[in-house]
């Protein structure tokens, strides 16, 4: 079956920086996709990996490593306005994205 | 400014009374998506279309149905809404291909009463 695995919650400090893991089995792989999620708003796009290695942009890098079906979402400098869900959705072979439920990151000051 | 549009934001709507959401874009993106996504979830695809070529997934429940009349509208249609399907409803638009990222509508709150 297909799977994703994040962690539901995670707190960090404002200035600090956040790691957040995800792990996924797909059938197929087309790359992976992390998105941004306001409380009651929708999901806006930060990164897509298809290769090995760290793609950074700003102050979000975002890393994948095929083999081991694991990718990570680092984010730097945090500010206030990062609170916010943040989802893992690989794509399958049908070019179909499968997201995680997300972790839902509290940036405490 | 391109982007997806979605009305209304919010719906109120009677248990079993059929209503319709309706999404627009201005992207003239080719594949246009339903998601269903409750408190806490992972968004749940409803349908998807390839340019007007439909894709319902396996388990949506034939109570939800979809009607793409061209490129820049699509509609969800529930049929008989239950307490249940009380939720945020995302369209969502893309190009087609791997790298090609889902631009999302505001989305519509679902209030079933």
């Amino acid at each position: 079956g297909q799977n994703i695995d994040q962690p539901t919650e995670m707190t960090a400090t404002e200035g600090a920086i956040v790691q957040i893991n995800c792990t996924y089995q797909t059938s197929g792989f087309n790359g992976l996709f992390w998105y941004q999620q306001h409380a009651g708003e929708a999901p806006t796009f930060l990164s897509y990996n298809v290769l090995d290695g760290l793609e950074e942009k700003g102050r979000f890098s975002s890393f994948l490593s095929r083999s081991k079906g694991y990718s990570y979402l680092l984010l730097k400098e945090l500010q206030m306005k990062d609170s916010a869900s943040y989802l893992c959705a690989p794509m399958d072979s049908n070019y179909q994205l499968i997201w995680g439920a997300g972790t839902k990151l509290i940036i405490k000051p | 400014d391109a982007m997806v549009i979605q009305n209304p934001r919010y719906q109120v709507t009677q248990f079993g009374k059929p209503v319709t959401l309706s999404c627009s874009q201005t992207l003239n993106h080719n594949v246009m998506y339903w998601y269903q996504q409750k408190s806490s979830q992972a968004p749940k695809l409803l349908f998807h279309y390839y340019d007007k070529d439909f894709n319902n997934e396996a388990d949506t429940p034939d109570n939800f149905q979809s009607r793409r009349p061209n490129t820049s509208f699509c509609f969800l249609d529930i049929r008989s809404p239950g307490l249940g399907d009380a939720a945020m409803y995302l369209c969502a638009t893309s190009r087609p291909g791997a790298s090609s990222e889902q631009y999302f509508g505001p989305g519509t709150r679902l209030t079933v009463t």
